[in-house]
């Protein structure tokens, strides 16, 4: 079975731009959430997507935003970049509508730096 | 709301020596509880749940953990660490009612002294 892959590792955007980050999620895996990781700390939860729907959130401003495609993949789109949205964004899969009790497969990030 | 706590920010040890980090959760009600390790440029990486039961959890590479009620706590032991264990772990409840989200410890950094 293949894992989460997130594309790009790494990119480099400057203030004020828009950035799209995608995630293909492992295979069955029907249930997609994304997190923030900030240099030094623990990941974030940005929102989870289910049935191409939201399916929670937590406290982001409007300007990130996410899809879900039929196939389960998603990507999260920012608008308006800050300098504090530097971080790893980590994507993870799972089944059941994200009920944590199926785990989570994560993804290995997409390092993004704002200047 | 939950939250976790990790007092040690960054922990070093010698190869071979026991090995034991700290976890503290806030909940009203009995969570799931998480250890994740990461190591540098990498995702995260499941060692071991706790969801009910026994209270003594095995994980992957020789890692346990206990939950213990009355301390709210989850303190991840390995009786001998190996070079290969110096990575960051993370901490992580989450509530079993509603929009089940992981909310994560801080991290503690583990490096492995020869």
């Amino acid at each position: 079975e293949t894992g989460v892959t997130q594309s790009p590792t790494h990119l480099i955007k400057t203030r004020g731009q828009q950035v799209t980050l995608r995630c293909s999620s492992q295979s069955g895996h029907n249930t997609v959430s994304w997190y923030q990781q900030a240099l030094g700390q623990g990941p974030q939860f940005i929102f989870q997507y289910y049935r191409e729907e939201e399916n929670g959130r937590g406290n982001f401003p409007p300007r990130f935003s996410g899809l879900q495609f039929p196939n389960y993949s998603s990507e999260l789109n920012v608008n308006a970049l800050e300098l504090d949205d530097s971080a790893l964004y980590l994507c993870a899969s799972s089944l059941g509508g994200g009920q944590v009790a199926y785990g989570y497969t994560f993804g290995s990030g997409t390092r993004l730096t704002v200047v | 709301a939950q939250s976790v706590t990790q007092p040690d920010i960054h922990i070093t040890v010698s190869e071979g020596a026991s090995l034991e980090l700290r976890c503290n959760y806030s909940y009203g009600a009995t969570p799931y509880l998480f250890w994740y390790v990461q190591s540098p440029g990498q995702g995260l990486q499941l060692l071991l749940k706790y969801f009910s039961g026994d209270t003594l959890v095995q994980g992957i590479k020789g890692f346990e953990a206990e939950f213990k009620r009355s301390q709210s706590s989850f303190n991840l032991r390995k009786p001998s660490v190996h070079w290969s264990d110096a990575a960051e772990y993370f901490c992580a409840v989450a509530a079993i009612q509603g929009a089940q989200k992981l909310v994560f410890g801080q991290g503690t950094r583990l490096t492995i002294n020869p």
